[in-house]
């Protein structure tokens, strides 16, 4: 059965401690690894597609990687503005999407 | 660029009642999609269409219709509303070959 688990569920941080966020899958056929952050109210926003082993992504203060079996989010000295639940997403073959949970992530200042 | 509408936001429904969730994307996507939102589930895909006339079910599909007449729209209609049907409701859209999808700002539904 296809799955996708994120870990942890919440994750507290000091403005700049590092961390990362991990997702784990099991799924056949899988055609792209997403990584999207939701505001409270708001909907998911993309944030990185990752399509094979070793693949790494980066934009400002995040970082995506990818094994064969599960994919880290690196925040390196988050601020508070990095506080959201991030989700991570794989797409299998025949474009069906399975959503982890998410991390809820808040970074006190 | 309005991107990805979803009207209404809100709406309270009573059991056995009917309604449609609206979504629009200006952005000429072929691909469109609908997913709820339950705590602790994560997103899960309801109805998908890959272009104007086409659709597929998704991974929850029961008690939901939808139907694709133009590239614009993609309406998700709930025939018979049951409380289990209380979530947050997404719409997204993206080109066909794109790793990108954008999502609407959803519709919190109450069923009674």
């Amino acid at each position: 059965e296809d799955q996708v688990t994120q870990s942890p569920e919440a994750l507290r941080l000091q403005e700049g401690e590092s961390s990362s966020l991990n997702c784990s899958y099991t799924v056949s056929g899988l055609r792209g690894l997403f990584w999207y952050r939701q505001d409270p109210g708001k909907g998911p926003e993309f944030l990185f597609t990752l399509y094979s082993a070793g693949e790494e992504k980066e934009k400002e203060r995040l970082k995506a990687t990818l094994t064969k079996k599960e994919s880290f989010l690196h925040i390196t000295a988050p601020k508070p503005e990095d506080s959201a639940t991030y989700l991570c997403a794989v797409r299998v073959t025949g474009n069906q999407f399975y959503f982890g949970t998410g991390t809820s992530l808040t970074v006190i200042p | 660029n309005a991107g990805v509408t979803q009207t209404p936001k809100f709406q309270v429904l009573k059991t056995g009642q009917s309604m449609t969730l609206q979504c629009a994307q200006d952005m000429n996507h072929e691909y469109m999609s609908w997913y709820r939102q339950d705590p602790g589930m994560g997103l899960r895909l309801i109805h998908y269409s890959v272009g104007a006339g086409i659709t597929d079910q998704g991974e929850v599909p029961n008690g939901y219709n939808v139907s694709r007449s133009t590239t614009e729209d993609f309406p998700l209609r709930l025939l018979s509303a049951a409380p289990s049907q209380t979530s947050v409701y997404f719409c997204a859209s993206s080109y066909r070959n794109s790793p990108e999808a954008f999502f609407g700002q959803g519709t919190r539904l109450t069923v009674v």
